[in-house]
């Protein structure tokens, strides 16, 4: 079975400050794909992310990085210069290769920028 | 030009009602899912279809019941709705067979509250 463990409930970051939110994961399968995304208070949930298990490099999409550590089973993303606009609810899913179906989803991080 | 939209955003009844939500999508999906999110806001898959067949169904009541009439729309019927159905339902869909990375794109949601 797989699981996506986030431990942090709420995070608050000055504006043009870097953020890190974690996220672990859990799987026996040998191939999976982590993704990020983001919930702002409108309730839409955004993609923003996303890694490849065999994937050589962290993945990168403008101000979001992934900081991918296998051996721990971790895919932190990183927020670089927040902005205000970046307060909102962040989600980490999974998807594993003996289950491409479904996406697992953490419990979330609310994260909070201030000027 | 919305590319996945749910009807109604908002929807407020009575216990023991039925009640449908719709959802489309414009991207040329081939995949779509229900996702319930609770109060605490964890995101659970209910159900997913692949070209108007059931994929997925997630120990859901049999009071809730997808139907897919083409593969661009997928409406979500509950019957003799309960308190701890309310919740936000998102509808999501994906371009299947792209393995692992394939990225699920989510509706605005709808808010059910059951009075």
């Amino acid at each position: 079975a797989q699981k996506i463990t986030q431990t942090q409930p709420g995070m608050f970051v000055q504006e043009k400050e870097a953020v890190t939110l974690d996220c672990t994961y859990d799987t026996s399968d040998p191939s999976y794909g982590l993704f990020w995304y983001k919930q702002p208070s409108s309730g839409e949930m955004i993609f923003l992310i996303y890694q490849g298990s065999y994937d050589q490099q962290n993945a990168t999409e403008g101000r979001y990085s992934l900081n991918f550590q296998k051996a721990r089973k971790s895919a932190n993303l990183v927020i670089s210069a927040s902005q205000l606009g970046d307060s909102a609810m962040y989600f980490c899913a999974m998807r594993a290769v003996t289950n491409t179906d479904k996406l697992i989803f953490g419990t979330g991080t609310r994260l909070q920028v201030f000027p | 030009d919305t590319a996945v939209s749910q009807t109604p955003k908002y929807l407020v009844t009575q216990m023991g009602n039925d009640k449908s939500i719709k959802c489309e999508q414009n991207l040329g999906h081939d995949t779509m899912y229900w996702y319930k999110q609770d109060s605490k806001k964890f995101l659970k898959i209910m159900f997913s279809y692949n070209n108007k067949e059931l994929i997925i169904n997630e120990t859901v009541p049999n009071r809730f019941s997808p139907k897919s009439p083409d593969k661009a729309h997928l409406n979500l019927h509950i019957n003799s709705l309960e308190l701890g159905d309310s919740a936000v339902y998102f509808c999501a869909s994906s371009f299947p067979r792209q393995g692992l990375q394939e990225t699920q794109y989510f509706g605005p949601g709808t808010r059910l509250l059951v009075l």
